[in-house]
């Protein structure tokens, strides 16, 4: 079953915007990492943060953590045209991965 | 250059004719994952393996079986496909036993007619 759900679904801006990607899940985790797709290709790591940390930066990304609400946010600060893609959030809580259904940016040039 | 590979790319088949989907990795991962995704689900775990000899179901197992046999292969065998197969295959491998970073292989697009 799916744990992780991004929200929005699909985002579109204009290069140099900011764009904030939501990520709600069910239950307690050890880490949440957030990846990268673009269309049909393998997922690329973005960042990892882990239950215990509430914020993280790499670079124009911010990932923020909250365990009481059982969600996450990546906030890409500057966008560029080559930002477009499907942001992914994956949870796990040991052994087995779960990952939402994407939110697909566009980001105009 | 540490990667992760898949063969094939691109499948197309027919009901019941068992297949193989090769995933080799050439970082000395300890663990190794197969997913698949479908438009509107994300990435569904299907079987995951914590070392050779060691494997465990994910998500959705039903119709596949893997094996691990050496460290580096972690092949994903529809046995008898059928049609709700249909979809893209990523391969992912992580070091350690904690499910840290995952490297991902670029996918096996596969059609079950």
């Amino acid at each position: 079953s799916q744990q992780g759900e991004e929200d929005p679904q699909a985002l579109s801006i204009q290069e140099g915007e900011n764009a904030t990607m939501n990520c709600s899940y069910k239950t307690s985790i050890n880490n949440l990492q957030w990846y990268r797709q673009n269309s049909g290709r393998g997922l690329v790591h973005l960042i990892l943060i882990r239950s215990n940390e509430r914020e993280k930066h790499s670079g124009r990304l911010r990932v923020t953590l909250d365990t009481s609400k059982k969600s996450s946010s990546l906030l890409i600060t500057a966008s560029r045209a080559a930002d477009t893609a499907s942001y992914f959030c994956a949870t796990d809580k040991g052994v087995d991965m779960r990952f939402g259904a994407g939110t697909r940016l566009t980001v105009k040039p | 250059e540490a990667q992760v590979t898949q063969n094939p790319r691109y499948l197309i088949t027919v009901t019941g004719k068992k297949l193989t989907v090769t995933c080799s990795q050439n970082m000395n991962h300890e663990y190794m994952s197969w997913y698949r995704q479908d438009p509107g689900l994300g990435l569904r775990q299907i079987y995951y393996s914590m070392n050779v000899e060691v494997t465990d179901k994910g998500d959705v197992p039903e119709g596949y079986k893997v094996s691990r046999k050496e460290k580096r292969n972690f092949p994903l065998i529809l046995e008898s496909p059928s049609p709700n197969q249909t979809s893209l295959y990523f391969c992912a491998s992580s070091p350690g036993q904690v499910r840290e970073t995952q490297y991902f292989g670029p996918g096996t697009r596969l059609l079950v007619l």
